[in-house]
This record gives structure tokens, sequence and C-alpha cells, in this order.
């Protein structure tokens, strides 16, 4: 059974610096093929991608957020951490991490999000 | 960057109409397009991927077609679990970008 979960602080303030982190089980980071990804939503607002981690550890980026997206994986504990520096008030979201297992395939599974509200 | 372009924005519909979603890239992704859809506080779901495979365990109902710039996503006819916000994904290249999303209410 795969499951993602998101964790992290749900209120931070500006400027500071947003440590995110996705535990899965059900699935090995280190399987060919396998990635998990970073999405954030708005309130009210469409989806974002923001960054994705592949098994072989191969990295990419939003253009508008490279700069400030750091994507890591711990294969040992099942992790994969996003940190985002320099908050502002328009950061303010749910963050999801989800899953793609392989060449040809989406997102098929999703954690429950987390909200993180960024005070000025 | 590809932008991904959905149309309409919002859509008011009847069960049992058949409803269909357009979503356009600014270049040639090939067939490698998502649909997911989501409801209010929910993450979202996978429905289509490959721009018309079934995702397992989602209705028939829903189907994907195109290929190139050009994709839409039908239901054949709606039912009141499908009222949500659908939106379309590329995976081609990175950065991967979703559209706008199309809320589906009800008429």
């Amino acid at each position: 059974q795969v499951t993602l979960r998101e964790s992290g602080p749900a209120l931070v303030k500006s400027t500071q610096t947003l440590t995110l982190t996705c535990t899965f089980s059900g699935f090995s980071l280190s399987t060919s093929g396998m990635c998990v990804t970073w999405v954030r939503q708005p309130p009210g607002k469409a989806l974002e991608w923001l960054a994705l981690i592949e098994w072989d550890d191969d990295k990419y980026y939003s253009t508008s957020l490279k700069t400030r997206l750091t994507i890591s994986k711990d294969t040992s504990k099942n992790q994969v951490v996003l940190t985002m520096t320099n908050l502002d008030p328009v950061d303010t979201a749910t963050y999801y991490c989800a899953r793609k297992e392989g060449y040809g395939y989406a997102l098929d599974y999703w954690g429950q999000g987390t909200l993180v509200t960024v005070s000025s | 960057d590809i932008q991904m372009t959905q149309s309409p924005s919002t859509l008011s519909a009847s069960v049992g109409d058949r409803v269909t979603i357009t979503c356009r890239a600014s270049q040639s992704i090939s067939s490698w397009l998502a649909w997911y859809q989501q409801k209010p506080g929910k993450a979202p779901k996978l429905l289509i991927y490959k721009a018309s495979s079934l995702e397992s365990g989602v209705p028939s109902r829903f189907s994907g077609s195109g290929s190139g710039t050009e994709f839409t996503l039908t239901i054949s006819s709606l039912q009141p679990d499908d009222y949500a916000t659908f939106y379309c994904q590329q995976y081609n290249s990175y950065p991967w970008t979703f559209g706008q999303g199309t809320k589906v209410e009800i008429k």
C-alpha cells in the first residue's frame, strides 16, 4: 500500500526558510524510474509544480522558484525533503508531495497536503 | 516553460450530461498529458495519463484524447460525484506545468 505524508511547520515568518518532509511507504525511491515531486496550491488557486527528484538523484525545479528551492532524498528513511528560502506571504499554500512510478506514468499517489501560512 | 491553457474555466452541467474539457499546450507535448480531479480540501486524484490511458479504478465514463498540443477530457454521463475541479498537466519536459483548472458545477 503506497502512502505519502507531508510534514513541516504550519506557520512561518517572512524571509525565513521552510523545510518540508515527505515520508512515504509502499515503494522505494531507489527503484529505477521512481520519482517524488512537490506541488503547491495557494488557497482558491490552481496547482503549481515545484520540484522533482528521481531515483538516480537527478533533480528538476520550477523556473520561477529554482533559486529558492532545494530538493533532496534520504532513501534509507524513505523521505524527500524540500527546502524553500526567503519566504513571502504569497508562498502561503497547501504543499503536496506525490510520486511517479516510472516512464510514461503520471502522479498516481499523493499525500494529503500540509497548509503552510507565511506571516509578514 | 510550456504553458497549459484549459477551457472553459467554469462549466455548469446537469447529471447525465456529456461534458468535455479542453487543454491546449503552447508547444507539442506528444502524449505526455495527465488529467486530475480535485475536490475541495482533498488532494488531486489521477484520472488519465499518457493522454488517453485510464488510471486503474477510475470509472469508464472518463476518457481522454488528443496528442501534440490539443487534448480533451470527456465525461460521458456526469454523475453527482463528478462535481469537482479538473486539471491537466504536461510531463513531456521540465519544468512540468498544470493548467489553471476547470470547475464543473451543478446546473
